[in-house]
């Protein structure tokens, strides 16, 4: 395991409202990456990060934003929740870009938007 | 936008078969390949990952890469009902991409007792 935690581990919440989701990692992992997981779906990258404040999009960004200002600590912000944003949330981190380098994944967030 | 595919299953075979599971991919640059176990209410794990031609054995697990054909597979030789998850495989990106993975839909196996 590379030392990764998220929290909360369960949400629920209300539409409309702003929800944090918090990845911590201790492993000094240069990128850390946001997915969600839905049936029919797979696994689908919402935002990366490949160092302290250098963020950027993934495929499904839309309505979820990022920061990162500690090499150990990724936050998932939705803005505004909806009901689409249903869903399990994975952290994941890798050491580096190189042929060999192997992404491990923290718990998940499940997260219900009523 | 790069694709990967995964045979869709469910699958299911007895205890002691061998499991064969197949992925194709879109992305010709790509150069490495890994296969990820993720049992229901669970992260995904890593069980092999793989770049160069051919075969790599790693104990009852068997990955086979062919990038002419674009094409992965993981062989699950004695399978066990322990084995019974969700199996992912995922894609490194190439050129500016490679710091990114790219996941199939996954296949879920079933081995009975």
């Amino acid at each position: 395991d590379a030392g990764i935690t998220q929290s909360p581990r369960h949400k629920v919440t209300e539409t409309g409202t702003p929800v944090t989701l918090r990845c911590h990692q201790t492993e000094n992992h240069r990128y850390m990456y946001w997915y969600r997981q839905d049936p029919g779906h797979g696994l689908r990258l919402i935002h990366y990060s490949y160092g302290v404040k250098d963020t950027d999009k993934g495929e499904v960004s839309d309505g979820y934003s990022v920061s990162r200002s500690k090499t150990e600590d990724f936050l998932l912000t939705l803005e505004s929740a909806t009901s689409s944003q249903t869903s399990v949330y994975f952290c994941a981190t890798t050491s580096g870009g190189t042929l060999m380098d192997t992404q491990y994944f923290g718990p998940g967030t499940r997260l219900t938007v009523l | 936008q790069k694709e990967v595919e995964q045979n869709s299953g469910p699958l299911s075979v007895p205890e002691g078969a061998i499991a064969s599971l197949n992925c194709t991919y879109s992305d010709r640059g790509s150069q490495s390949f890994f296969w990820y176990r993720q049992y229901s209410g669970k992260s995904p794990e890593l069980i092999m990952f793989i770049y160069s031609n051919g075969d790599k054995e790693d104990g009852r697990f068997t990955a086979q890469l062919n990038k002419a054909s674009q094409y992965v597979s993981l062989l699950i030789r004695d399978s066990q009902p322990s084995d019974s998850a969700t199996y992912l495989c995922a894609v490194r990106g190439s050129g500016g991409s490679n710091y990114k993975l790219t996941f199939g839909k996954g296949t879920l196996l079933t081995v009975n007792p």
